[in-house]
């Protein structure tokens, strides 16, 4: 059974700090994936990490980066916590970028105040 | 790059009638295409799939098909429970392996 961690539940942050989501997974899966989920716009795909210290932009990158130095473990950080980063922040992992399943962490709930 | 459009973005249904969720995508590379069901305060979790070697799938009370000449796939949830309610995302993995994301359905069964 696939456990896929993230760090925290809820973060509250204030502006202009820099926050750090942490995601752990235990199933040696290659590939990891940030997510921002936001009302009426779905998930939207930040970076993915296909192997260790190898990133890739998704379709919203501006604002954040990524590390990942360790294969179970893949942060996003926001180097300046904006207003507009308040969001639901999903971590997913997948096997491989065919046919399988993307196993998701139970999301960060994140309010920049 | 991949753009997928779901609709209706709310559905409300009797309990026992059927729900019905539509989706567009745009690359035609595109051959894998999930769907994901997320209740209220949890993980999206896979519900069924189908990949463009087949034109319908069907798992107990919930049906996928694929029209790949239009570009469009959906999903059918037959014979609706109170448990049905929940938010559902359609998606297409593009040709760079990415998930591409619809937007989201929000499907409320009543009793």
């Amino acid at each position: 059974d696939v456990k896929v961690t993230q760090s925290s539940r809820y973060l509250v942050k204030r502006t202009g700090e820099k926050v750090f989501l942490e995601c752990v997974q235990d199933m040696d899966h290659e590939n990891m994936f940030w997510y921002r989920q936001d009302p009426g716009l779905g998930l939207r795909l930040i970076y993915f990490s296909y192997d260790v210290k190898m990133k890739e932009k998704g379709d919203i990158p501006e604002g954040y980066s990524v590390s990942r130095e360790k294969k179970e473990r893949f942060s996003l950080i926001l180097e300046s916590a904006s207003t507009n980063q308040t969001s639901m922040y999903l971590c997913a992992t997948e096997r491989d970028l065919m046919n399988t399943e993307a196993f998701f962490g139970q999301g960060t709930r994140l309010t920049v105040v | 790059g991949e753009n997928v459009e779901q609709h209706p973005s709310t559905l409300s249904v009797q309990e026992g009638d059927s729900a019905v969720i539509k989706c567009t995508y745009s690359d035609s590379a595109s051959n894998y295409f999930p769907w994901y069901k997320q209740e209220l305060g949890k993980r999206p979790q896979l519900i069924i799939d189908i990949r463009s070697n087949v034109g319908e799938k069907k798992d107990q009370r919930i049906a996928v098909t694929l029209n790949k000449t239009a570009k469009h796939f959906s999903l059918h949830i037959t014979e609706t429970q109170p448990e049905d309610s929940a938010v559902y995302f359609c998606a297409a993995r593009d040709s760079w392996g990415k998930l591409q994301f619809g937007a989201g359905t929000q499907v409320v069964v009543t009793p």
